[in-house]
């Protein structure tokens, strides 16, 4: 039972390209979250959605584009791809409880490497 | 905005010993919630143990337990009877509730438990 899941695992591509990666939660949660990890294992915010509406937009380049289709899916879309875009990045998800009673659970990450 | 300090890039304890990551952070709020994840090599973000600012008992998950000073706005992780498979990354991290559940991350303790 994979609670929160993102496709791919890995992924390789050229410079200038864009790309998506795609995950679901079967968790019933009703916010999601990407991260970005760097090579120096620094993990930051990018954007946060609650019941599909945006509610956490730092500071990222507009190439990056989420989507939430509905409550159980957040997905990336990067346009243009750049060198600086190779991270390992992190899908979330949690339930908002009266008094921020929550815990984020994170999948498994999708490693992004830009030659 | 919150800022979470890991004053200690690495660590190691010898396996069945006692060792404690130190976490320091900085904000003017009163309410909010503080979790350690552990991220092994397989990359995986899991969580460990988490603690309400407003409890003033410290939070303990089996081996693991917290030392949060609240005036101090310290929030250490002490990991007891160590053992070969706590080797691991282990990030700090602060959820402010009143800023969307907007969570900030550590830069991380390397921590290698020595057989």
């Amino acid at each position: 039972d994979t609670a929160v899941s993102q496709t791919p695992k890995y992924l390789v591509t050229q410079m200038g390209n864009d790309k998506s990666i795609k995950c679901e939660q079967n968790l019933g949660h009703d916010t999601m979250y990407w991260y970005k990890q760097d090579s120096k294992k620094f993990l930051k915010i990018m954007f946060s959605y609650n019941n599909k509406e945006l509610i956490i937009n730092e500071t990222v380049p507009n190439r990056f584009s989420p989507k939430s289709p509905d409550k159980a899916h957040l997905n990336l879309h990067i346009n243009s791809l750049e060198l600086g875009d190779s991270a390992v990045y992190f899908c979330a998800s949690s339930l908002r409880l009266p008094g921020g009673k929550e815990t984020q659970y994170f999948g498994p990450g999708t490693r992004l490497l830009v030659l | 905005a919150q800022t979470v300090t890991q004053s200690q890039p690495e660590m190691s304890v010898q396996e069945a010993e006692t060792v404690t990551l130190s976490c320091t952070y900085d904000t003017s709020e009163n309410n909010y919630y503080l979790f350690w994840y552990k991220q092994p090599p397989s990359r995986q973000m899991i969580l460990v143990i988490r603690q309400e600012a407003y409890k003033q008992q410290n939070a303990t998950e089996n081996r693991f337990s917290v030392n949060f000073q609240k005036a101090a706005k310290s929030f250490s992780l002490k990991i007891s009877d160590s053992q070969l498979g706590d080797t691991a990354m282990y990030f700090c991290a602060f959820l402010n509730p009143s800023n969307n559940n907007d969570m900030r991350f550590g830069a991380g303790t390397r921590l290698t438990v020595k057989p």
